[in-house]
């Protein structure tokens, strides 16, 4: 199964919000709400931060959240902050695999 | 609190088989809509599906490593172990192991990970 696409990177000012995309099919993002979002910095593990599509796990702050259209979900980053700086992957479940798929990932940078 | 931790070799040969554990404590892999899975991350590259078991012993693998990959339970140990046959160099990737409490819902708790090469 094909990779979800996201934008390679993204960009923003401390106090700003910027908004990821990840584009999938109607096999995928568009069939469920079963999209995840996951924030790594380098060399650490991911961490979830959005689960089935806008859900906040305890202790993920609320500047980050989560949308759906179609075939297109977003995460969302409001008051950009420094520590925000780091690698980020959606996953969704898909009907063509019984694992899921992930994102390309993109890369945010805090200016 | 729940942790998971990855271990095995950090070399192996191509052709070789790569057996992973991933041990985890904080959780009982018996309890109903609980999972584990293994996720890896080639250096530069994004996440990649491998497996995922349930604690119904239900078994989940990528469509395109299915015949090389085998992943087992031991809820006594609370361990979960991968093994990959025919490594290759391609394969050389961080290795995760990491916990769901709800099927389709995430992966909520990740190991630290581990490097495995794939070198003669």
């Amino acid at each position: 199964q094909s990779a979800l696409t996201q934008p390679a990177s993204v960009s923003g000012s401390p106090g700003q919000s910027i908004t990821i995309s990840c584009t999938g099919t109607s096999s995928d993002v568009g069939g469920y709400n079963y999209v995840s979002w996951y924030q790594q910095h380098p060399g650490k593990a991911p961490k979830l931060m959005i689960y089935e599509v806008s859900n906040r796990p305890s202790g993920v702050p609320d500047r980050f959240s989560g949308s759906k259209s179609g075939n297109t979900a977003s995460l969302t980053i409001s008051g950009l902050q420094a520590e925000d700086e780091a690698d980020y992957y959606c996953s969704s479940y898909t009907s063509s695999s019984t694992l899921g798929v992930f994102g390309t990932g993109t890369k945010v940078t805090v200016l | 609190q729940i942790t998971l931790k990855e271990s095995g070799p950090t070399l192996v040969k191509p052709t070789q088989t790569l057996t992973l554990t991933c041990t985890f404590s904080g959780f009982s892999l018996s309890t109903s809509g609980v999972g584990v899975g293994w996720i890896r991350q080639p250096p530069g590259k994004a996440l990649e599906w491998l497996a995922l078991i349930y604690w119904d012993d239900d078994k989940r693998y990528s469509p395109s490593l299915k015949s090389r990959l085998t992943i087992t339970k031991d809820t006594s140990k609370n361990q979960v172990v991968l093994t990959m046959t025919n490594m290759d160099p391609v394969d050389t990737a961080t290795y995760y192991c990491a916990h769901t409490g709800t099927p389709r819902s995430g992966m909520d708790v990740w190991g630290q990970g581990t490097t495995v090469t794939v070198s003669s």
